[in-house]
């Protein structure tokens, strides 16, 4: 199993400029999860899924947009890129009954400039 | 906000030594778990202890936990050069303050075990 990847792993934009970063897990997981994680910093959650076809807004959503027209994938979008997104964003991913540990894919480097 | 606050934010031992990392929150709380996050890369569980439990151990990992005083500690025992990592704490608090399954993260603990 490749547990849980992220495409790509950097990348450069420029202001204005729109991307999508693509999270994929291979565990069946139902829940799905985006941060970002700025210097110094801990986690900060984005949007979340708790199963295909349904997001939710997290701590801080303003600016993004998030896709989960399969259960194995989880796409958040960037319309309008703008230098406060210059972040590293992470992908994760758990089992909703069970085990509460989620998995977390290697991070994407996002730089708006 | 965080959740979670960890102290100290960056802790420097010798090789062998013990490590422990606190970290404190503010609301009711389903499991706090630790997780490890090794430069440039993503966060690794380690261990999640559940509200109900006050103390936890895995391997060289002691966790335990205060809910009457909303703290938690992660001890980390004759650590090893490879230990050098930032050390966060989460809490989940099953959705019953936040209204959704998802972790709230602290800011972390650096740790550098030095050979």
């Amino acid at each position: 199993n490749a547990g849980v990847t992220q495409t790509p792993k950097f990348r450069v934009l420029k202001t204005g400029q729109s991307m999508t970063l693509l999270c994929a897990q291979d565990m069946n997981h139902e829940y799905m999860y985006w941060y970002r994680q700025d210097p110094g910093m801990g986690l900060r959650l984005i949007h979340y899924s708790v199963g295909e076809g349904t997001t939710a807004k997290g701590e801080v959503p303003d600016g993004y947009n998030v896709s989960r027209l399969k259960k194995q994938n989880f796409l958040l979008g960037l319309e309008s890129a703008a230098p406060s997104q210059t972040s590293v964003y992470f992908c994760a991913s758990r089992i909703s009954r069970g085990r509460d540990e989620q998995f977390f894919g290697p991070g994407t480097r996002l730089t708006v400039l | 906000s965080q959740q979670g606050e960890e102290d100290p934010q960056a802790l420097s031992i010798q090789e062998g030594e013990n490590a422990t990392m606190n970290c404190s929150y503010k609301t009711s709380i389903n499991n706090l778990q630790w997780y490890r996050q090794n430069s440039g890369r993503g966060l690794v569980h380690l261990i999640l202890i559940r509200s109900n439990e006050r103390e936890k151990h895995s391997g060289r990992l002691r966790v335990t936990l205060d809910t009457s005083k909303k703290s938690s500690s992660l001890l980390i025992t004759a650590s090893r050069a490879a230990d050098t990592a930032s050390y966060f704490c989460a809490t989940d608090d099953g959705g019953l303050d936040t209204g959704r399954r998802a972790l709230t993260f602290g800011s972390g603990t650096r740790l550098q075990v030095q050979p």
